[in-house]
């Protein structure tokens, strides 16, 4: 299985910073990444696809970068609805295997 | 918009098998080039794939669960199900699922709790 791994596991910011997670994979998967927001008690959300696609509806502020091994998820200007967990997904290959989450907390 | 809706027992007893069937609505499960999948998060924890059907029945299985997962469809009903056998306290968790279009998981439902105890 190709692990994903995310840091850092939790990062405390205020609204209007500047945020960026960081997702290494044990090896190669191209651009088959994605991001998802997940909220206490709520299913996750997709947020970016193919490493940089933004879905449709989710804000500017967030953005996706990298291939290869290394990706990184960047809100640009935290907002309170941002408050939440995040976690980054490979589908380079079987199983699909996620990140451990990075928890966004409030500063 | 296509809705998924997970249902089923929310408590099962050790070594018995976990049922769960997840109604997708506001689209047909055969039409467009997609899979339906299961994916568990047990409390506090992070998220596990469990595997994907296409509506052909064509199956995708994690091979950590492989040997005690079976996920079929009805395409009639517009559902697919999921079987877990031999379950033990590990296997609680939040049960989710979702339209899988191989490369990323998306919509999912809203997630149901199940807990193995006697």
């Amino acid at each position: 299985d190709i692990q994903m791994t995310q840091s850092p596991s939790s990062v405390s910011a205020s609204v209007g910073d500047r945020v960026t997670i960081t997702c290494r994979a044990s090896q190669g998967i191209s651009s088959w990444l994605a991001w998802y927001q997940q909220k206490p008690g709520k299913a996750p959300k997709l947020l970016i696809y193919a490493a940089s696609s933004l879905q449709s509806g989710v804000p500017s502020r967030f953005s996706g970068s990298g291939s290869g091994t290394d990706f990184t998820l960047t809100i640009s200007s935290l907002q309170s609805e941002d408050f939440a967990t995040y976690y980054c997904q490979q589908a380079n290959s079987f199983p699909l295997t996620f990140g451990g989450g990075t928890k966004v907390e409030i500063k | 918009q296509v809705q998924l809706q997970e249902s089923g027992p929310g408590l099962v007893k050790p070594s018995q098998t976990l049922s769960l069937t997840c109604t997708v609505s506001g689209g047909s499960i055969s039409s467009g080039s997609y899979y339906w999948s299961w994916i568990r998060q047990p409390a506090g924890k992070g998220l596990e794939w469990i595997g994907r059907i296409y509506a052909s029945g064509n199956t995708n299985y994690n091979p950590s669960l492989k040997s005690r997962v079976t996920i079929s469809v009805d395409t009639s009903k517009n559902q697919f199900s999921l079987k877990l056998s031999s379950v033990t306290a590990a296997d609680t968790a939040v049960y989710y699922c979702a339209r899988d279009i191989g490369t990323v998981v998306d919509p999912w439902g809203q997630g149901t709790l199940v807990t193995v105890s006697s």
